[in-house]
């Protein structure tokens, strides 16, 4: 089936740097992409959707500025958090349209320290 | 709006049935689907149902949806410890609403030996 490789699947970043979230569709190309955020015991809150070639859509409420989505190719969305704060420490997951539904990454879990 | 809502905890013996239940508020969904997640992974597509019908059996998964009272269940028999994880149900909206999936917030199912 489709399936989307997202790396890294854990990165630890000091406070005030930035770290790039790769997710890639392996088999298939995938003209839109989700970025999702995901808080312990809580569900998925969307952050963006990501069209390749042009600006991403932001959700209400998230700061485009310090999440940078770039969807440059058909197979590969990255997302970039920016100046990394503790507050920032969450799982991220990408995920993309495929015939029956959708398919997602493994996630990332971020640690800002 | 959409909302989906599901019971936080389930908690069963192996070898018994699970049932996972979801509600949801928009009448119009049109998909309605359940993912599995375990710990530091991603999502993983389990089955999903149209709206127009009301059962959908795969192997040992059973999905029944209740039009009427919007309400979506998901049994699992026999049950492993295997299928501890956290269980999302989700909606989508098509046409009229957005087509991204809105998530309910995972009922985590422990299976004790």
């Amino acid at each position: 089936g489709a399936v989307v490789s997202q790396h890294p699947s854990r990165v630890i970043c000091k406070s005030g740097t930035s770290v790039k979230i790769e997710c890639r569709s392996l088999d298939f190309q995938a003209t839109t992409m989700f970025w999702y955020r995901q808080f312990p015991k809580q569900s998925l809150m969307l952050m963006a959707t990501s069209n390749e070639g042009s600006k991403a859509t932001y959700e209400q409420g998230v700061e485009k500025d310090k999440f940078l989505i770039n969807h440059a190719s058909l197979t590969l969305s990255t997302l970039t958090v920016t100046s990394a704060h503790p507050e920032d420490s969450s799982f991220y997951i990408c995920s993309a349209t495929v015939r029956d539904g959708y398919t997602f990454g493994s996630g990332t879990r971020l640690t800002v320290v | 709006g959409e909302d989906v809502e599901q019971s936080l905890f389930l908690s069963v013996r192996e070898g018994d049935s699970s049932v996972i239940n979801c509600t949801y508020t928009d009448s119009s969904s049109t998909y309605l689907y359940w993912y599995k997640q375990e710990p530091g992974a991603g999502l993983q597509l389990l089955t999903y149902i149209f709206s127009n019908m009301d059962m959908k059996q795969d192997q040992r998964l059973t999905v029944l949806l209740n039009k009427k009272d919007k309400h979506l269940s998901l049994r699992i028999a026999d049950t492993q410890t295997g299928d501890s994880a956290i269980y999302f149900c989700a909606e989508t909206v098509v046409p009229g609403g957005s087509y991204i999936p809105t998530f309910g917030r995972g009922t985590s199912l422990i299976v004790h030996p």
